[in-house]
């Protein structure tokens, strides 16, 4: 079956800076690579996704790059705000509304 | 719409007993997943339906974990007898098939097994 790895398991950056959340996947079969943050106690929610037939998928300050041939994916967020403070998990599925497979997630602390 | 509603939020319940967690999905959603969150093992999927029908049910950890959709708006997840490794968030989700393949989760239920 499919395999996520995440890292880091952990993020500080201060406000303003970016971060960068990176994920492998070991099946090639894989099409659909969504991002979901979690904010403590909360449920998970979809920030922003990307297919496979796509490269790289902007939306404000959040983008989304995609390397098929590498089978990775990563998560960049520009000019951190407190507010992005959370935990992030990438994860991988193949299909339309099929299972998906999560990284173990990382948790970004934004400080002041 | 109310998004994905589970019941209950909260579970304190003893070893050996039965829990019954319930999921309403979103309205006219076909997909349905149930998923367990800890710490030690991060968000699992345990069993995934589509038009009602189950699909995957390989991520469910052990014969005593069930799980049943009646109908398109209705869903359990029973565990009996509990322990107390079952203590977790569970999270159930749905989804539009068709293209869209946002999954929306619920505020999940918090099972506590002493």
């Amino acid at each position: 079956g499919e395999n996520v790895e995440q890292h880091p398991s952990t993020l500080s950056v201060q406000e303003g800076d970016s971060a960068v959340i990176k994920c492998t996947y070991s099946d090639s079969a894989s099409n659909y690579f969504p991002w979901y943050k979690q904010e403590l106690g909360k449920r998970p929610q979809l920030i922003i996704d990307i297919r496979s037939n796509v490269g790289e998928k902007k939306d404000q300050r959040i983008a989304v790059t995609l390397n098929k041939t590498a089978k990775h994916f990563s998560l960049h967020i520009t000019e951190t705000q407190p507010e992005d403070s959370a935990v992030y998990f990438c994860a991988a599925g193949f299909g339309t509304a099929s299972k998906l497979t999560f990284g173990t997630g990382t948790r970004l602390q934004v400080t002041l | 719409d109310a998004g994905v509603i589970q019941s209950p939020r909260h579970e304190v319940t003893e070893m050996g007993q039965e829990v019954t967690l319930r999921c309403k999905p979103i309205s006219g959603h076909n997909s349905l997943f149930w998923y367990r969150q800890t710490m030690m093992r991060g968000l699992e999927l345990l069993i995934y339906f589509n038009n009602n029908v189950p699909i995957d049910d390989s991520g469910m950890p052990e014969d005593r974990f069930s799980a049943k959709m009646p109908n398109a708006s209705f869903s359990t997840l029973k565990i009996q007898p509990s322990e107390p490794r079952d203590s977790a968030v569970y999270f159930c989700a749905s989804s539009l098939r068709s293209g869209k393949d946002e999954q929306f989760f619920g505020p999940g239920t918090r099972l506590t097994v002493l």
